[in-house]
């Protein structure tokens, strides 16, 4: 079945960095796009970025673009996410999510359990 | 960017009672609308896609309509595990958006 296991998440002072990793299992990464949904304490879910099945295209939300970055390895079958220049709105729990389809139909049919970042002094 | 607004934002209901949930995008989206149910401490699981197709596995008790802007999302006979928030989602404009939430209630 399909698992996605996230990590990485942690407490970090404002304007630093940090990585989040998703490790896939159970399903043909390399043939999926794979995106990153952050849900801050108590709010609603935000999509934050997406990178199609081989990498070649990512996109992003206004409120982090420029700063994060995502990419994937397909040998490790992970999906990572850099964030940059970290914000206390950035403090959420980021999920990991597969897209439905191979293609980029923003549509999320398998999340991981997330992973809390808390950006504080 | 789609605004995406659901009502209530809170239901109380008992087990048994059949729960209509409402989301309207602030323009049209075709059938492209996703809802996702999440309970405390877990994350989103996709219930339905295209606004009325049933994700595999969920239950026949959830059903989706809609399409342009006005969407809903019914539970009948609810069940002790359904109580939840639930989230719609259009996924027909760069960047998708996710409605407030709803959160059913005992």
């Amino acid at each position: 079945q399909v698992q996605l296991v996230e990590s990485g998440g942690g407490v970090v002072q404002p304007g630093r960095s940090l990585r989040l990793s998703c490790a896939a299992s159970g399903f043909t990464f390399s043939s999926y796009a794979m995106h990153w949904v952050r849900q801050a304490p108590g709010k609603g879910l935000e999509w934050v970025a997406v990178i199609i099945f081989d990498g070649s295209n990512k996109y992003y939300g206004d409120s982090v673009k420029g700063r994060f970055t995502i990419s994937r390895d397909t040998s490790k079958n992970t999906l990572y996410l850099q964030m940059n220049s970290l914000r206390a709105d950035d403090t959420a729990v980021y999920y990991c999510a597969r897209d439905l389809a191979p293609t980029v139909t923003y549509v999320f049919d398998s999340w991981g359990q997330g992973t809390l970042v808390t950006v504080s002094s | 960017d789609i605004q995406m607004t659901q009502s209530p934002s809170s239901v109380s209901a008992s087990v048994g009672d059949r729960v209509t949930i409402t989301c309207r995008a602030s323009q049209g989206i075709s059938s492209w609308l996703a809802w996702y149910q999440q309970k405390p401490g877990k994350a989103p699981k996709l219930l339905i896609y295209g606004a009325s197709s049933l994700q595999s596995g969920v239950p026949s008790r959830f059903s989706g309509r809609g399409s342009g802007t006005d969407f809903t999302l019914t539970i009948t006979s609810l069940q002790p595990e359904d109580f939840a928030t639930y989230y719609c989602q259009q996924a027909n404009s760069f960047p998708p958006s996710f409605g407030g939430g709803t959160k059913v209630e005992i």
